[in-house]
């Protein structure tokens, strides 16, 4: 079955950076966007950008552009997403999921199982 | 920047209808999809393109979406449906998700 599995909860120091990893099975890797979304606790969805596994590229929210950089490794399906200089409000479980796309709509279909970042002194 | 507004809470009798709505400016001309989201859960697409149910999904959820507004509607709720359910469209390339609602079958 189609499946996305990711790394494991990361506690990291004000300042630092992390690189969360996103594994998928059950389908072909390239044939599908990966995107990242973010939720801290207790609070909504908040979506961070995508990466196109066939061609690397990539477009990010604006609001983490410049500290967010989303990479793959098609040779194990693996998509990446590292953010750096993180501050305490980047505390939150990152998402990775895969847009299922047919002309006209899509949407979010698996959803990776979370990756909780801490970010603490 | 585009907002899509839900009310943070919803409560319904088992067996009752339970409708949750999704706000944002000419909505109705874009593809909305819902998503439940349990407690300690991954997100699960509920409806997509509007109204349309992935497979696995009960009957009991279906959706509208016209004008300003898009509505999940949970027909003969039960108990397993107690979750957040969260609107989200599309608005220039960017995903955009509704702040999220709490759907508390009492």
């Amino acid at each position: 079955q189609v499946q996305l599995v990711q790394s494991e909860a990361e506690v990291k120091k004000p300042g630092a950076s992390v690189k969360v990893s996103c594994k998928a099975s059950g389908y072909t890797f390239t044939a599908y966007f990966i995107h990242w979304v973010r939720q801290a606790p207790g609070q909504g969805l908040e979506w961070m950008g995508w990466i196109n596994p066939n061609s690397g590229g990539t477009n990010y929210a604006q609001k983490f552009r410049g500290r967010v950089t989303m990479t793959r490794d098609t040779s194990i399906s693996t998509a990446y997403m590292e953010l750096s200089r993180l501050a305490s409000d980047d505390t939150a479980v990152y998402y990775c999921s895969r847009l299922v796309l047919v002309p006209d709509f899509n949407w979010f279909d698996p959803w990776g199982q979370g990756t909780l970042v801490t970010v603490s002194s | 920047s585009y907002e899509l507004i839900q009310p943070p809470s919803v409560s319904v009798s088992p067996g009752q209808t339970a409708s949750i709505t999704c706000s944002g400016d000419k909505l109705g001309d874009k593809n909305a999809c819902w998503y439940q989201q349990k407690p300690g859960q991954s997100p699960v697409v509920v409806i997509y393109q509007d109204a349309k149910r992935p497979s696995g999904i009960p009957e009991r959820f279906s959706g509208s979406n016209s004008g300003n507004t898009a509505t999940l509607t949970i027909s003969g709720t039960q108990a397993m449906d107690e979750a957040d359910y969260y609107c989200q469209a599309w608005d220039s390339s960017t995903a955009i998700f509704g702040g999220g609602t709490r759907l508390t079958v009492l």
